[in-house]
């Protein structure tokens, strides 16, 4: 059975770097996109980015371009965003989820999420 | 402002059936069968009940039910328990550069 879990929740400062995971068991790692997807505090879920961990092709949303980085490690089969310098506006949830292989909207298998928090 | 439109609530009671649209565009919804549809409960991941419309993946009560017409998909409930009480999101793979676009999500409310 397919699984991403997560790294544990972080506190950290406006201005200070953070990088979360996501490992991937239970599935051939390379052969599909892994996405990450934000969900603010009572707010929907949204798009961030995407990558395919066999080539670490990557794409951002526009949304987001600039904000962060999406990389993976083929060797750990784990995916990773990270921030150079958090703000108090990445307060949020984040999840990696594994998009299907041929419906390209389909994200069936999801991690537990990371809850990210920025405060002074 | 989420790419997709969905209505922010709904509500039935058990047994009964709703339906929740999602509203998209001839880049992304009208153009392609690859709307998909998720359930969240508070505090948990969202999970996969729909995908290229309406097709359920393994597992997924034959209750849900997912269909498409120009730019609007819709999901639909039949029976509601309990359970069912939950936000429910809708995506779309879109034409534009940012490839996947989601809904602003449906809080569905079982009386």
């Amino acid at each position: 059975e397919a699984q991403l879990v997560q790294s544990g929740a972080e506190v950290k400062k406006p201005g200070e770097s953070l990088k979360i995971s996501c490992k991937g068991s239970g599935y051939t790692f390379t052969n599909y996109w892994i996405a990450w997807v934000r969900q603010m505090p009572g707010k929907g879920l949204e798009w961030m980015g995407i990558i395919y961990p066999g080539d670490s092709d990557t794409r951002y949303s526009p949304s987001f371009q600039g904000q962060f980085t999406i990389s993976a490690d083929k060797s750990t089969s784990t995916a990773y965003l990270q921030w150079s310098s958090l703000k108090a506006s990445d307060t949020a949830f984040y999840y990696c989820a594994r998009r299907q292989q041929l419906a390209l909207s389909a994200f069936d298998t999801w991690g537990q999420g990371t809850m990210v928090t920025v405060s002074s | 402002q989420s790419a997709l439109t969905q209505p922010a609530s709904v509500s039935g009671s058990p047994g009964q059936s709703i339906t929740i649209s999602c509203t998209g565009t001839s880049s992304d919804v009208g153009a392609y069968n690859y709307v998909s549809w998720y359930q969240q409960h508070p505090g948990k991941a969202p999970k996969l009940m729909i995908y290229d419309v309406s097709n359920r993946p393994s597992g997924v009560s034959n209750r849900f039910s997912g269909s498409k017409s120009g730019n609007t998909a819709t999901l639909t409930i039949s029976g509601l328990q309990t359970e069912d009480e939950a936000d429910y999101y809708c995506s779309s793979y879109t034409s534009s550069s940012t490839l996947v676009a989601f809904g602003g999500g449906t809080k569905l409310t079982v009386l």
